[in-house]
């Protein structure tokens, strides 16, 4: 099973702040056959059901604000909101679709 | 509107057995592969179990294999999970999602709790 760390576990900033946060896969998540890395993440804000965020690592899910971006390849990857804005409080989880599926332990971020 | 509406949860004693259900609307409920996700209180996010649109493909995590079952009504546009054997660790909500590989849409979930 391909297991998923994040890091920080949380973090707080202030409005207008850029947040970027970590998620490394135990293996690589990198499909050969169609350069395709199946990572996605997903928000959680409190008290409401995961959303979809960013799929095949860094493609936006439709209806995205543009602050929200994924990066990274392989086993290495990155959310990164450019602006922190106060509706963006939430969990954070990374998630794996190449082999089964897997979801990273979750970052939590809190607004100052 | 996509909607997963999910039900079926509560108490239940340890070695007890549960059924879940997931209403779906809005969307051509038979055209798509389906999932329950869980997450325990407090805890993150841990997949249960999948079957594709016309039920030929199923996969469960080693947590519950042997233990639930996954199955679709696809004329009543219902998914359901059969839980049996249950432990406390078991206890979580429960969500479903729609997807193949992704959930992009997830249900407001269904608390189990089992303890005695």
């Amino acid at each position: 099973n391909i297991m998923m760390t994040q890091s920080p576990s949380s973090l707080a900033v202030s409005a207008g702040e850029k947040v970027t946060m970590s998620c490394k896969s135990s293996q690589s998540v990198l499909y050969s056959s169609n350069q395709k890395n199946y990572l996605a993440w997903y928000q959680q804000k409190p008290g409401q059901s995961p959303k979809l965020l960013i799929y095949w690592a860094s493609t936006r899910e439709s209806g995205v604000p543009d602050r929200f971006t994924g990066s990274g390849s392989g086993t290495d990857f990155t959310l990164t909101i450019s602006s922190v804005q106060a509706e963006d409080l939430a969990v954070y989880y990374c998630h794996q679709y190449l082999s089964s599926f897997t979801f990273g332990s979750g970052t939590k971020l809190e607004i100052k | 509107d996509v909607q997963l509406v999910e039900s079926g949860g509560g108490l239940v004693q340890p070695g007890g057995s549960r059924k879940l259900s997931c209403a779906a609307s809005g969307f051509t409920f038979s055209s798509f592969g389906m999932h329950w996700v869980r997450q325990a209180p407090e805890k993150g996010l841990e997949w249960v179990a999948y079957i594709s649109s016309g039920s030929s493909t199923i996969y469960y995590a080693d947590t519950v294999k042997g233990r639930f079952t996954i199955s679709r009504d696809n004329p009543k546009n219902t998914l359901f999970l059969q839980m049996t054997s249950l432990r406390s660790e078991d206890t979580a909500m429960y969500y479903c999602a729609r997807g193949e590989v992704l959930f992009a849409y997830w249900g407001q979930g269904t608390l189990v709790t089992v303890s005695a």
